[in-house]
């Protein structure tokens, strides 16, 4: 059972460049996230997708991109990256739903980006 | 949005002590996850307590929805508990915000 899984584990890119996230959950869990943790800090939500073909914004949305490609798999892109966005990654996916269909988000372990 | 604060923000305790961490949200929420980032940063589920109370070994957690809080509570501490401890709600848009974290040191 993998749960969420991510690739890359770690990329170094230079200013400029483009590269594309992967997430792949396999719990047949409606929603995925994205989120960055820079260091010393929590994370925070850059997009979201509460279901198959629906994305949102999340609290730090520009620069980044992001597709639901099937119900598993969620990516993550960087256009044009900047040494800004040099942050661990953090995929994570959950049920939708309140009450006893609702259940806790699974995490991947994390993408350790850095942008010279 | 919606806003999360924890506090304390960072927390040393001698090993055996116990400790209480604390987690305000400012508008009602579907669910509450507590967890807990190990040094190698992993994040690691420790509670998802909506509401009422729930005790897992030497954690446990109260979610009080109606006041907008939830508490976790460490006893008897061990080096191991060193970390950083999240929570995380859920809002009714399905969006998950986290808190800025209480990072805790258990020293022996």
């Amino acid at each position: 059972n993998a749960g969420v899984t991510q690739t890359p584990k770690f990329q170094v890119l230079k200013t400029g460049q483009s590269m594309t996230l992967q997430c792949a959950q396999d719990m047949n869990h409606n929603s995925m996230y994205w989120y960055r943790q820079d260091p010393g800090m929590g994370l925070r939500l850059i997009y979201y997708s509460a279901s198959e073909g629906t994305t949102d914004k999340g609290e730090v949305p520009n620069g980044y991109n992001v597709s639901r490609l099937n119900k598993r798999e969620f990516s993550l892109r960087l256009e044009s990256a900047a040494p800004s966005q040099t942050s661990v990654y953090f995929c994570a996916s959950s049920t939708r739903g309140q009450g006893v269909s609702n259940q806790p988000q699974h995490f991947g372990d994390g993408t350790r980006l850095s942008i010279l | 949005g919606i806003q999360v604060e924890q506090s304390p923000p960072d927390l040393i305790l001698q090993e055996g002590a116990n400790s209480t961490l604390r987690c305000n949200f400012s508008d009602s929420v579907n669910n509450l996850q507590w967890f807990h980032q190990n040094p190698w940063g992993q994040l690691i589920n420790l509670f998802y307590i909506p509401s009422g109370t729930k005790q897992n070994g030497r954690l446990s957690a109260t979610t009080v929805a109606t006041e907008r809080y939830s508490l976790l509570y460490i006893s008897s501490s061990q080096t191991t508990d060193s970390g950083v401890y999240f929570c995380a709600v859920k809002t009714s848009y399905d969006k998950v915000i986290f808190g800025p974290g209480t990072s805790l040191s258990v020293i022996p």
